[in-house]
């Protein structure tokens, strides 16, 4: 058990440009989250899987934002067209589907628009 | 809608001082709540896990309390060190909408030593 593995760590991007962003989870968690992260501020939800189906998206995903689980493994966030306000840290959680277990973290991607 | 408020936003405290971080949630309808450690650049650790049915929780140095019905929580930190230092983030479960967690904006402690 590695953790919930998140990659790239860091990328910077120029604006109008497309990123995407990977998450392995936890090998038996078939809940998945992403959050985003702007600093001095909490985590806020962004989407969320239960195995391969997105379940919930936020008002904050807009159209530009995408995110899959295409086998109930690992994760994938895109977001088309980068703007200088999606700069933050894009997080990503795992967990069981035991609703009173711990969610657990990976270290995060930070993502900077130039 | 869920609402998590963390005070104070920034606590600065000499090394060996007991310290509580305070957490509060406007919708009691939680399935539990979590205790979150960041430190600069870095992910979330979790340091305790409240179920809703429980009153409190500890690990250590830490003692984390919870009143579901008056939506507060606190965190107690014994004997303060300089490794102590970083963001603490409270969080709750929903108990609807896929049960996300919702966080606050976090506590920012720094120790002296």
């Amino acid at each position: 058990d590695t953790g919930v593995s998140q990659n790239p760590r860091h990328k910077i991007t120029k604006r109008g440009q497309n990123v995407t962003f990977r998450c392995d989870p936890i090998s038996e968690h078939n809940r998945l989250y992403w959050y985003r992260q702007t600093l001095g501020q909490g985590p806020e939800f962004l989407t969320y899987f239960q195995n391969e189906a997105q379940l919930e998206k936020s008002r904050l995903l807009s159209d530009r934002f995408s995110a899959e689980r295409p086998k109930g493994s690992f994760s994938t966030l895109e977001i088309q067209r980068t703007e200088q306000g999606d700069s933050a840290m894009y997080l990503c959680a795992s967990r069981t589907g035991t609703a009173g277990n711990t969610i657990y973290f990976g270290e995060g991607s930070w993502l900077t628009v130039v | 809608k869920q609402e998590v408020t963390q005070i104070p936003a920034a606590l600065s405290v000499p090394e060996g001082e007991n310290l509580v971080l305070n957490c509060s949630f406007t919708d009691s309808a939680i399935y539990n709540l979590q205790w979150f450690r960041q430190d600069p650049g870095k992910g979330l650790t979790s340091l305790l896990l409240i179920q809703s049915s429980q009153r409190e929780q500890t690990s250590g140095r830490l003692n984390a309390s919870l009143d579901k019905s008056s939506g507060r929580s606190t965190l107690y930190i014994a004997a303060s060190q300089p490794g102590d230092s970083a963001t603490y983030l409270c969080a709750v479960r929903q108990e609807t909408g896929g049960f996300k967690t919702i966080f606050g904006a976090g506590t920012r402690l720094f120790v002296k030593a």
